[in-house]
This record gives structure tokens, sequence and C-alpha cells, in this order.
């Protein structure tokens, strides 16, 4: 199973981007990377995932680079809000078998 | 929709006791799992489940049991507490069959066992 590495913390100013970057070198061509948060201990949340191309919602852009080693979320105006532990994770699809393989995660803390 | 309701919110335990962490999601989700998350920690998967009538360990089933009898209903049992078990314990449901596996997650119990 791929792993992944993230900064242990982080810090932004309210207002500006958040670019949260993550490794995951060993990776294999049918995993796909998946970021969640959570904000003060509740539940994580999802945020984005992609396999191979860049990938934008309402919350954030996923940008994965081409040999999918390493991706970096971003935050595009990030608020109070957003101060929460975000999580880097890879999916292993194995059949019916879909787990998610959490790591530490990288405290983000949004500053006013 | 309530999403995935966890009851309760809070328990202390004594060694040895035992109890049932509940867990209902009403998405009609066929997948459903149970976490641990220890303080400072990121989740641990302890079980989980691809819909009713089957369940698979995960990477710290020990000290843990499960049964899905219903598509809803994923309850999480803890025979003999011990105080490696304190932890915060969160249950998630996904769908199955579409490209987007976001995992939804009730609001945790958090159960200490002295």
């Amino acid at each position: 199973d791929a792993k992944t590495t993230q900064p242990p913390s982080m810090d932004c100013a309210e207002g500006r981007a958040a670019n949260l970057p993550c490794n995951h070198s060993t990776i294999s061509g049918n995993e796909y990377v998946y970021w969640y948060r959570q904000i003060h201990s509740q539940g994580p949340q999802y945020i984005i995932h992609g396999l191979k191309n860049n990938e934008t919602n309402e919350m954030a852009s996923l940008i994965i680079t081409e040999d999918r080693k390493s991706s970096t979320l971003i935050l595009p105006h990030a608020t109070l809000r957003d101060t929460a532990v975000y999580y880097c994770i890879v999916r292993v699809d194995g059949g019916n078998n879909r787990k998610l393989i959490w790591g530490l995660g990288t405290s983000l803390a949004v500053n006013p | 929709n309530a999403g995935v309701t966890q009851t309760p919110k809070f328990r202390i335990l004594k060694i040895g006791q035992s109890m049932t962490l509940q867990c209902t999601q009403d998405m009609n989700h066929n997948y459903m799992y149970w976490y641990r998350q220890d303080p400072g920690m990121g989740l641990k998967l302890i079980y989980y489940s691809v819909g009713a009538g089957i369940t698979d360990k995960g990477e710290v089933p020990n000290g843990y049991n499960v049964s899905r009898s219903t598509t809803e209903d994923f309850p999480l049992r803890l025979e003999l507490a011990a105080p490696s078990q304190t932890s915060v314990y969160f249950c998630a449901s996904s769908s199955r069959g579409v490209l987007r596996y976001e995992q939804y997650f009730g609001p945790g119990t958090r159960l200490t066992v002295t």
C-alpha cells in the first residue's frame, strides 16, 4: 500500500492561498489520492480526490505531478474556518476491498 | 437526511466491561467502516463492511467485533475493555459503484477505559 508524507504543521494568513504538499512516492497506477480534513476532533470531511489530472471543486484544487509522486492541495482564499488537520490519503482498490490508508496529516493554522 | 449517527457520544468503561457502539446511516450506503483515532494520530481502520451480512477486518481488529444485519446499522462491540482501547471511535459510510469515493463520517464516540 502506498503511504503518504506530509509536513506536520503549516501556517497561512487569512485570505491568502494555502498550499498543502503531500508526497506519495510509492503510489501505484490505480491508486487515487484523496484529501480529507478534520476540524477540531469532529468527523473527517471529504475535500477532493484525483488520479492523474488536476481537479477543482467548490472547496479546493488538487494538483498532481506528472509522475504522480506528489500532490498539492490548494485552498485559494483561506479563512479562519479552514483551520483543521488535513489528511492526504491513498485509496487502495482490490475488488470489493476499498480502504483508505490514513497518515498523521498537516495541522493548518489560518491566522487573522 | 441525518447522515451517519453514532451513540453514545461519550462513555467511561471500567476494565473488563463490555459495550456496543451504535452506528446508523440513512443514505442507503453499502460500505460502512469503523475507525479509531488516538490523540494526535490519524485514523486506523478497525473493521469494514461491503454490505449486509459481509464484514472484514481492518488494520486493528483485535478486541473488537462487528455485525451487519441491515444496510443501515453497523454496531461495534467491545467485549473486554482494556485501557489501550481508550480512543475516539468514528463510523463512516460510502456508496459503492461510483467513482467518487467519499466517506461520510459520524460525530464520533469518545471512550475512556479506566
